[in-house]
């Protein structure tokens, strides 16, 4: 069965760090690019981040662009997502979602983490 | 970025009625729209892309249509499992941008 787990999130103060995983299971990881999205609390869909299927380039909507850090490791068909200096508007449940082949939809989506970022 | 405007924002309707969503972009996207449908506390799921194709194993109630700004998705007979929030998606321009969401309820 192909599948997308995530965890690591839980509660952060605003400031901290949290490092998100997300483990592949049932394709070719090594295959395919990487993604997270996130979604506020009762709100919509929104595009965090992304890393090619040999992770050699990375992109970062603005919104994390020099906080968050994206990588993978194919040996271990595991996708992360480095969290820093996270404010309360990064609180959300996370999403790591798999690229299509042909590079232009989400195919597949894990369950979510959630992060809260509260004092 | 590419805004992605939905309509409406949030619909009832009844078990067997044909259900129209609209989703504008703000410039021309091509066909690089996707339909994702997400049920309340969980993932989003893919049901069409580039416009109009039918993800494998969606049923064949759901279609899509539309290129450049104006798209449309439709559910061609609704079902009470059809309940959830509708985003579309496009892939044109980074970052990927989704609309805001299209509520849908049973009357």
């Amino acid at each position: 069965e192909v599948q997308l787990v995530e965890s690591g999130g839980g509660l952060v103060q605003p400031g901290g760090s949290l490092r998100l995983s997300c483990a592949a299971s049932g394709f070719t990881f090594s295959s395919y690019a990487m993604h997270w999205v996130r979604q506020a609390p009762g709100k919509g869909l929104e595009y965090v981040s992304a890393i090619s299927s040999n992770g050699g380039s990375t992109y970062y909507a603005n919104s994390v662009k020099g906080r968050f850090t994206i990588s993978r490791d194919n040996s271990k068909n595991t996708l992360y997502l480095q969290m820093g200096s996270l404010r309360a508007e990064d609180m959300a449940v996370y999403y790591c979602a798999r690229g299509s082949l042909s590079g232009d939809a989400f195919d597949i989506w894990g369950q979510g983490t959630m992060v809260t970022v509260s004092s | 970025d590419i805004q992605m405007t939905q309509s409406p924002s949030s619909l009832s309707a009844s078990v067997g009625d044909r259900v129209t969503i609209t989703c504008q972009a703000s410039q021309d996207i091509s066909n690089y729209l996707n339909w994702y449908q997400q049920k309340p506390g969980k993932a989003p799921k893919l049901l069409i892309y580039d416009a109009s194709n039918l993800e494998t194993g969606v049923p064949s109630r759901f279609s899509g249509s539309g290129s450049g700004t104006d798209f449309t998705f439709t559910i061609s007979s609704l079902q009470p499992e059809d309940i959830a929030t509708y985003y579309c998606q496009q892939y044109d321009n980074l970052p990927p941008t989704f609309g805001q969401g299209t509520k849908l309820e049973i009357k």
